[in-house]
Protein backbone atom coordinates (compact mmCIF):
# COMPACT_ATOMS: atom_id res chain seq x y z
CA UNK A 1 0.00 0.00 0.00
CA UNK A 2 1.38 3.35 -0.71
CA UNK A 3 1.98 5.98 2.08
CA UNK A 4 -0.28 8.10 0.71
CA UNK A 5 -3.04 7.49 -2.03
CA UNK A 6 -5.21 9.81 -3.98
CA UNK A 7 -7.68 8.75 -6.83
CA UNK A 8 -6.29 10.27 -9.59
CA UNK A 9 -9.38 10.64 -11.40
CA UNK A 10 -10.14 13.17 -13.54
CA UNK A 11 -13.17 14.07 -12.11
CA UNK A 12 -15.17 16.41 -14.98
CA UNK A 13 -18.11 18.22 -13.46
CA UNK A 14 -19.81 20.78 -14.60
CA UNK A 15 -19.76 24.65 -13.22
CA UNK A 16 -21.49 24.73 -10.18
CA UNK A 17 -21.28 21.06 -8.90
CA UNK A 18 -20.34 20.11 -5.77
CA UNK A 19 -17.37 17.65 -5.71
CA UNK A 20 -15.35 15.54 -3.04
CA UNK A 21 -11.79 14.15 -2.96
CA UNK A 22 -10.39 11.56 -0.83
CA UNK A 23 -6.30 11.09 0.28
CA UNK A 24 -5.61 8.04 2.53
CA UNK A 25 -2.33 7.58 4.57
CA UNK A 26 -0.80 4.78 6.05
CA UNK A 27 1.41 6.43 8.42
CA UNK A 28 -1.01 7.30 11.86
CA UNK A 29 2.04 9.29 13.56
CA UNK A 30 0.87 12.13 11.29
CA UNK A 31 0.75 15.49 12.46
CA UNK A 32 -0.10 17.68 9.83
CA UNK A 33 -1.51 17.75 6.48
CA UNK A 34 -1.91 20.18 3.72
CA UNK A 35 -3.96 20.35 0.00
CA UNK A 36 -1.73 21.90 -2.44
CA UNK A 37 -2.91 22.93 -5.95
CA UNK A 38 -1.00 22.44 -9.17
CA UNK A 39 -2.05 23.93 -12.74
CA UNK A 40 -0.80 22.51 -15.91
CA UNK A 41 3.04 22.32 -15.77
CA UNK A 42 3.31 24.74 -13.12
CA UNK A 43 4.70 24.67 -9.19
CA UNK A 44 2.41 23.15 -6.62
CA UNK A 45 1.20 25.99 -4.59
CA UNK A 46 -0.86 25.68 -1.05
CA UNK A 47 -4.54 25.11 -0.99
CA UNK A 48 -5.06 25.17 2.40
CA UNK A 49 -3.98 23.26 5.66
CA UNK A 50 -6.46 20.58 7.16
CA UNK A 51 -6.99 20.93 11.02
CA UNK A 52 -8.39 18.70 13.11
CA UNK A 53 -11.92 20.03 13.63
CA UNK A 54 -12.18 20.77 10.30
CA UNK A 55 -12.16 23.63 8.31
CA UNK A 56 -13.68 26.04 5.67
CA UNK A 57 -11.79 28.47 3.07
CA UNK A 58 -14.87 30.38 1.17
CA UNK A 59 -15.86 27.39 -1.23
CA UNK A 60 -13.30 24.88 0.00
CA UNK A 61 -13.93 22.82 3.36
CA UNK A 62 -10.75 20.07 4.37
CA UNK A 63 -11.76 17.64 7.12
CA UNK A 64 -9.28 15.31 9.17
CA UNK A 65 -10.43 11.79 9.64
CA UNK A 66 -7.78 10.12 12.00
CA UNK A 67 -9.89 7.11 12.65
CA UNK A 68 -10.11 6.17 9.23
CA UNK A 69 -6.54 7.67 8.47
CA UNK A 70 -7.77 10.29 5.79
CA UNK A 71 -7.94 13.55 4.51
CA UNK A 72 -10.63 15.46 2.29
CA UNK A 73 -11.29 18.55 0.24
CA UNK A 74 -15.16 19.50 -0.75
CA UNK A 75 -15.20 22.10 -3.44
CA UNK A 76 -18.34 23.73 -3.66
CA UNK A 77 -19.97 26.11 -6.31
CA UNK A 78 -16.95 24.67 -8.58
CA UNK A 79 -15.59 27.72 -10.98
CA UNK A 80 -13.78 26.85 -14.40
CA UNK A 81 -10.85 28.17 -12.53
CA UNK A 82 -10.91 25.20 -9.99
CA UNK A 83 -9.69 22.82 -12.85
CA UNK A 84 -5.99 21.68 -11.61
CA UNK A 85 -4.41 18.50 -9.84
CA UNK A 86 -4.72 18.53 -6.34
CA UNK A 87 -1.84 17.24 -3.84
CA UNK A 88 -2.41 16.29 -0.51
CA UNK A 89 0.22 16.03 2.09
CA UNK A 90 1.03 14.19 4.86
CA UNK A 91 4.25 16.16 6.45
CA UNK A 92 5.27 13.33 9.43
CA UNK A 93 7.75 11.88 6.59
CA UNK A 94 6.85 14.86 3.51
CA UNK A 95 4.67 12.49 1.28
CA UNK A 96 2.66 13.58 -1.43
CA UNK A 97 -0.07 12.04 -2.74
CA UNK A 98 0.21 11.69 -6.74
CA UNK A 99 -2.74 13.99 -7.30
CA UNK A 100 -6.26 14.36 -7.98
CA UNK A 101 -6.95 15.95 -11.49
CA UNK A 102 -10.45 17.92 -11.78
CA UNK A 103 -11.89 19.46 -15.07
CA UNK A 104 -14.53 21.82 -14.54
CA UNK A 105 -16.79 22.36 -17.61
CA UNK A 106 -18.66 24.98 -18.59
CA UNK B 1 9.33 39.06 -4.10
CA UNK B 2 11.46 36.01 -5.43
CA UNK B 3 10.87 33.44 -3.05
CA UNK B 4 12.46 30.04 -4.75
CA UNK B 5 14.40 30.50 -7.55
CA UNK B 6 15.40 27.65 -9.71
CA UNK B 7 18.31 27.26 -12.41
CA UNK B 8 18.11 26.19 -15.16
CA UNK B 9 14.47 25.84 -16.45
CA UNK B 10 14.89 23.06 -18.97
CA UNK B 11 18.20 21.03 -19.68
CA UNK B 12 18.74 18.20 -22.20
CA UNK B 13 21.92 15.89 -21.12
CA UNK B 14 23.09 12.68 -22.61
CA UNK B 15 23.40 10.04 -20.69
CA UNK B 16 26.85 9.96 -18.26
CA UNK B 17 26.47 13.81 -18.36
CA UNK B 18 26.71 15.53 -15.21
CA UNK B 19 24.71 18.89 -13.83
CA UNK B 20 24.05 20.46 -10.94
CA UNK B 21 20.31 22.45 -10.59
CA UNK B 22 20.28 25.10 -8.46
CA UNK B 23 17.99 26.44 -5.87
CA UNK B 24 17.91 29.79 -3.88
CA UNK B 25 15.38 31.20 -1.44
CA UNK B 26 14.97 34.76 0.12
CA UNK B 27 12.45 33.73 2.71
CA UNK B 28 15.31 32.80 5.42
CA UNK B 29 13.95 29.26 5.90
CA UNK B 30 15.99 26.75 7.59
CA UNK B 31 14.76 23.90 5.82
CA UNK B 32 14.90 22.73 1.78
CA UNK B 33 14.03 20.20 -0.24
CA UNK B 34 14.32 18.59 -3.79
CA UNK B 35 11.99 16.61 -5.13
CA UNK B 36 11.29 14.84 -8.69
CA UNK B 37 7.68 14.70 -10.18
CA UNK B 38 7.08 11.90 -12.86
CA UNK B 39 3.58 10.90 -14.34
CA UNK B 40 0.75 9.60 -12.66
CA UNK B 41 3.51 9.06 -9.98
CA UNK B 42 3.45 12.76 -7.67
CA UNK B 43 6.04 14.35 -5.54
CA UNK B 44 8.94 12.32 -4.80
CA UNK B 45 11.48 13.74 -2.23
CA UNK B 46 15.00 13.39 -3.05
CA UNK B 47 16.82 14.55 0.03
CA UNK B 48 15.93 17.48 2.13
CA UNK B 49 17.78 19.68 4.44
CA UNK B 50 16.40 20.39 7.45
CA UNK B 51 18.39 23.08 8.54
CA UNK B 52 22.30 24.45 7.03
CA UNK B 53 24.92 21.96 7.27
CA UNK B 54 22.73 19.30 7.47
CA UNK B 55 21.31 16.83 4.48
CA UNK B 56 19.17 14.32 4.43
CA UNK B 57 17.79 11.34 2.32
CA UNK B 58 14.54 10.99 0.72
CA UNK B 59 12.07 8.32 -0.45
CA UNK B 60 14.72 8.42 -3.70
CA UNK B 61 18.30 9.57 -2.99
CA UNK B 62 19.90 6.70 -5.61
CA UNK B 63 21.72 8.90 -8.32
CA UNK B 64 21.58 12.02 -6.49
CA UNK B 65 23.91 14.21 -4.05
CA UNK B 66 23.14 17.80 -2.59
CA UNK B 67 24.64 20.21 -1.11
CA UNK B 68 23.66 23.28 1.41
CA UNK B 69 25.94 25.60 0.55
CA UNK B 70 24.60 28.31 2.68
CA UNK B 71 21.32 28.94 4.29
CA UNK B 72 19.80 30.69 1.27
CA UNK B 73 21.13 27.40 -1.33
CA UNK B 74 20.72 23.71 -2.17
CA UNK B 75 22.17 22.28 -4.73
CA UNK B 76 21.40 19.27 -6.20
CA UNK B 77 23.50 17.29 -8.55
CA UNK B 78 23.63 14.49 -11.12
CA UNK B 79 27.10 12.66 -11.33
CA UNK B 80 26.45 10.34 -14.45
CA UNK B 81 22.72 10.90 -15.57
CA UNK B 82 20.70 8.55 -16.83
CA UNK B 83 17.72 8.39 -18.87
CA UNK B 84 15.44 7.30 -16.08
CA UNK B 85 16.21 10.42 -14.49
CA UNK B 86 14.18 12.44 -16.69
CA UNK B 87 11.95 14.17 -14.99
CA UNK B 88 10.71 17.80 -13.35
CA UNK B 89 12.93 18.54 -10.52
CA UNK B 90 10.87 21.20 -7.84
CA UNK B 91 13.13 22.52 -5.15
CA UNK B 92 10.99 24.30 -1.98
CA UNK B 93 11.73 25.37 1.33
CA UNK B 94 9.64 26.01 4.73
CA UNK B 95 10.53 27.75 7.61
CA UNK B 96 10.83 23.96 9.98
CA UNK B 97 10.56 20.98 8.87
CA UNK B 98 7.91 18.71 10.40
CA UNK B 99 4.52 19.64 11.54
CA UNK B 100 2.40 22.96 10.33
CA UNK B 101 5.21 23.76 8.06
CA UNK B 102 4.22 24.98 4.25
CA UNK B 103 6.29 24.52 1.95
CA UNK B 104 6.80 27.12 -1.12
CA UNK B 105 7.74 25.81 -4.48
CA UNK B 106 10.51 26.63 -7.53
CA UNK B 107 9.15 26.82 -10.87
CA UNK B 108 10.81 23.43 -11.67
CA UNK B 109 13.40 22.20 -13.81
CA UNK B 110 12.32 19.75 -16.84
CA UNK B 111 15.07 17.70 -17.09
CA UNK B 112 15.63 15.17 -20.10
CA UNK B 113 18.27 12.70 -20.53
CA UNK B 114 18.92 11.05 -23.52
Amino acid sequence: RKEVEQDPGPFNVPEGATVAFNCTYSNSASQSFFWYRQDCRKEPKLLMSVYSSGNEDGRFTAQLNRASQYISLLIRDSKLSDSATYLCVVNADMRFGAGTRLTVKP
Amino acid sequence: NAGVTQTPKFQVLKTGQSMTLQCAQDMNHNSMYWYRQDPGMGLRLIYYSASEGTTDKGEVPNGYNVSRLNKREFSLRLESAAPSQTSVYFCASSELTGAKNIQYFGAGTRLSVL
